[in-house]
């Protein structure tokens, strides 16, 4: 069965400073989807990246920027600059190529204090 | 709508008590999700339809659980004689195809039991 693995429970910085959220997955199909998303304090799931598996290209969106290695099975979501309104809990998912089925990590309380 | 609606945001149910949360996903949204997601937890799977039919409710936790979306629009998720395990975060998404994430997420509805 597949997991989602988020070690990090909590994060404290200071505004402007970057930060690393990590994520490392866990299935032995070789299609699947990596995902983050930001939940802030009003409850939505809002959707920031779909990776698939074949696709290990990093990629940068603004102040954004994911890491995806699979030889370490990992998928990491770097805030540069960060800011007081990515302040929110980020969770980390996975679905296999053949379902439908978000697997989430247990997500990452960022909070970016003034 | 232009966007995954809700209701209501928050209940509290007695212990034993028959509950009913709505969703109203994107217009033309033929997939539609239900998740559960307990306090310090990521959301985890309950059910998802395709229009009207649903095609899987594997991860409903009970037979006390209960989901339809009788006209492949608005989706209600009924839960009868409540218990203090089912307080949680109920959160529905909706999307335009099948699988492969990308979905819409309301915000919820924050469902306690006393």
């Amino acid at each position: 069965a597949q997991k989602v693995t988020q070690a990090q429970t909590e994060i404290s910085v200071v505004e402007k400073e970057d930060v690393t959220l990590d994520c490392v997955y866990e299935t032995r199909d070789t299609t699947y989807y990596l995902f983050w998303y930001k939940q802030p304090p009003s409850g939505e799931l809002v959707f920031l990246i779909r990776r698939n598996s074949f696709d290990e290209q990093n990629e940068i969106s603004g102040r954004y920027s994911w890491n995806f290695q699979k030889s370490t099975s990992s998928f990491n979501f770097t805030i540069t600059a960060s800011q007081v309104v990515d302040s929110a809990v980020y969770f980390c998912a996975l679905i296999l190529g053949s379902n439908y089925k978000l697997t989430f990590g247990k997500g990452t309380l960022l909070t970016v204090n003034p | 709508g232009a966007g995954v609606s809700q209701s209501p945001r928050y209940k509290v149910a007695k212990r034993g008590q028959d509950v009913a949360l709505r969703c109203d996903p994107i217009s033309g949204h033929v997939s539609l999700f239900w998740y559960q997601q307990a306090l310090g937890q990521g959301p985890e799977f309950l059910t998802y339809f395709q229009n009207e039919a649903q095609l899987d409710k594997s991860g409903l936790p009970s037979d006390r659980f209960f989901a339809e979306r009788p006209e492949g629009s608005v989706s209600t998720l009924k839960i009868q004689r409540t218990q203090q395990e089912d307080s949680a975060v109920y959160l529905c998404a909706s999307s335009s195809q099948g699988g492969h994430g990308g979905y819409t997420f309301g915000s919820g509805t924050r469902l306690t039991v006393v």
